[in-house]
């Protein structure tokens, strides 16, 4: 199975601070990877296909890149809403697997 | 608008089995494949396995392959789960999600969720 590694497992950040939180590959998954935000005990909601492509409704201040193993999410400017917890997901081959998460948490 | 409702908690003893559902409405049922992923404490989420909606094609994790079964019921658009043998660490919750319909080119992912099913086994 392909292993993916989130760092870091939590930040502290205030309103309007950039964050970018990455996503490591145990092996190349070329562009498939995705990112979701989850709130609480809510749904997982995707926000970034094939690395870069945002979800229609997204906000434009969320930023995906990277390629083969090594992925990013940007948020450019936090905004209260964005603080949660964001998990990478590989779409590359059966079994899908998921990042362990990385908390967004208000300094 | 797209809607998965998932079907309540539910407490079970060790060694039961459990089945739990998941309807959906706001689309066409059979243009999809429905997943089952679960979310123990303080673990990262976990697929289980999927079902085309339109052929009823299924295929499961080898983790869980020989324990579970994932079905669709056309009529109702309901998914269901069912998972044997249940040990402590199934404790979790439980996602319906949707996704593409299999096979699928591109980055599989999944686009809407349920709530989660909280699934307890305790003695």
């Amino acid at each position: 199975d392909i292993q993916l590694t989130q760092s870091p497992s939590s930040l502290s950040a205030s309103v309007g601070d950039r964050v970018t939180i990455a996503c490591r590959a145990s092996e190349s998954v070329t562009n498939e990877l995705n990112w979701y935000q989850q709130k609480g005990g809510e749904a997982p909601k995707l926000l970034i296909v094939d690395a870069t492509t945002l979800k229609t409704g997204v906000p434009p201040r969320f930023s995906g890149s990277g390629s083969g193993t090594e992925f990013s999410l940007t948020i450019s400017s936090l905004h209260p809403e964005d603080f949660a917890t964001y998990f990478c997901q590989h779409g590359y081959s059966m079994p899908w697997t998921f990042g362990h998460g990385t908390k967004v948490e208000i300094k | 608008q797209v809607q998965l409702v998932q079907s309540e908690a539910e407490l079970k003893k060790p060694g039961a089995s459990v089945r739990i559902s998941c309807k959906t409405s706001g689309y066409n049922f059979k243009d999809n494949a429905l997943h089952w992923v679960r979310q123990a404490p303080g673990q990262r989420l976990e697929w289980l396995g999927w079902v085309n909606a339109g052929d009823g094609d299924t295929s499961y994790s080898y983790k869980f392959r020989a324990r579970v079964t994932i079905s669709g019921d056309t009529p109702t658009t309901t998914a269901y789960m069912e998972l044997r043998r249940l040990t402590s660490e199934d404790t979790a919750v439980y996602f319906c999600a949707r996704g593409p319909r299999i096979p699928f080119f591109g980055s599989y992912h999944f686009d809407y969720w349920g709530q989660g099913t909280l699934i307890t086994v305790s003695s």
